[in-house]
């Protein structure tokens, strides 16, 4: 059973198009991490989000964290070949850590 | 480059053998966690170390242990292995323990991880 379900699990787009990632559980977690890991890499952490409703913008990637903090979205405007990869969303709660299911994103150049 | 080193980076054994696989955080770091990642999916939650205890486990069996040392590297051992024991296995160094009540209060950062293959 997985805490936090992703969707879509997979995505594979035209430069220039627009995209969104869905988080989603049925628990709530004080914050929510995204993640984005290449082939033969760990992943690399994007951005942490605290707050009930709240939006972060990194450059083209936009995240929110849903108003009851159980959901987290990550929108990427314009996407480019070099956003390909696999995205992760990732929770803590009690001692242990919890990583989504992973969107895996193909940029077609 | 994030610092965490990971060895050795590829490792194939045989079911029933075990296995022994070790991290060296980044400097000033005293919390490591330990990932199995199997292939198209998320990392699942294998345990934490931090001041050298464990600190959070996963759903994983005993036959997964681990260790912090003093200079808070760290091994991750798994005895009796099975088909489905092979996976990437990451770790990950922060500065504090993760989810401490107070919520994800570090970041992360990851190894390269190690690729284990179970024949």
């Amino acid at each position: 059973t997985q805490l936090l379900e992703q969707s879509p699990q997979f995505l594979s787009i035209q430069e220039g198009e627009n995209l969104t990632v869905y988080c989603n559980s049925s628990s709530v977690f004080s914050s929510l991490q995204w993640y984005r890991q290449e082939p033969g890499e760990g992943p690399v952490l994007l951005v942490t989000v605290v707050t009930g409703g709240e939006v972060k913008k990194l450059k083209r990637l936009t995240f929110q964290f849903g108003d009851a903090r159980k959901d987290s979205s990550l929108h990427i405007t314009a996407a480019q070949p070099g956003d390909t990869g696999l995205y992760l969303c990732a929770g803590g709660t009690g001692n242990q850590f919890y990583f989504g299911t992973g969107t895996s994103l193909t940029v077609i150049p | 480059e994030t610092g965490v080193t990971q060895s050795p980076t590829h490792l194939i054994k045989t079911r029933g053998q075990q296995v022994t696989l070790r991290c060296s955080s980044q400097s000033g770091h005293n919390t490591v966690s330990w990932y199995q990642q199997a292939l198209g999916q998320g990392p699942q939650f294998i345990f934490q170390y931090y001041r050298e205890e464990e600190n959070g486990r996963g759903n994983f069996p005993p036959r997964f242990s681990g260790l912090q040392f003093p200079n808070y590297s760290s091994e991750l051992n798994v005895n009796a292995l099975e088909l489905d024991d092979s996976a990437l296995y990451l770790c990950a160094s922060s500065l504090e323990i993760l989810s401490s009540g107070r919520g994800l209060t570090d970041t992360q950062y990851f190894g390269p991880g190690t690729r284990l293959t179970v024949l």
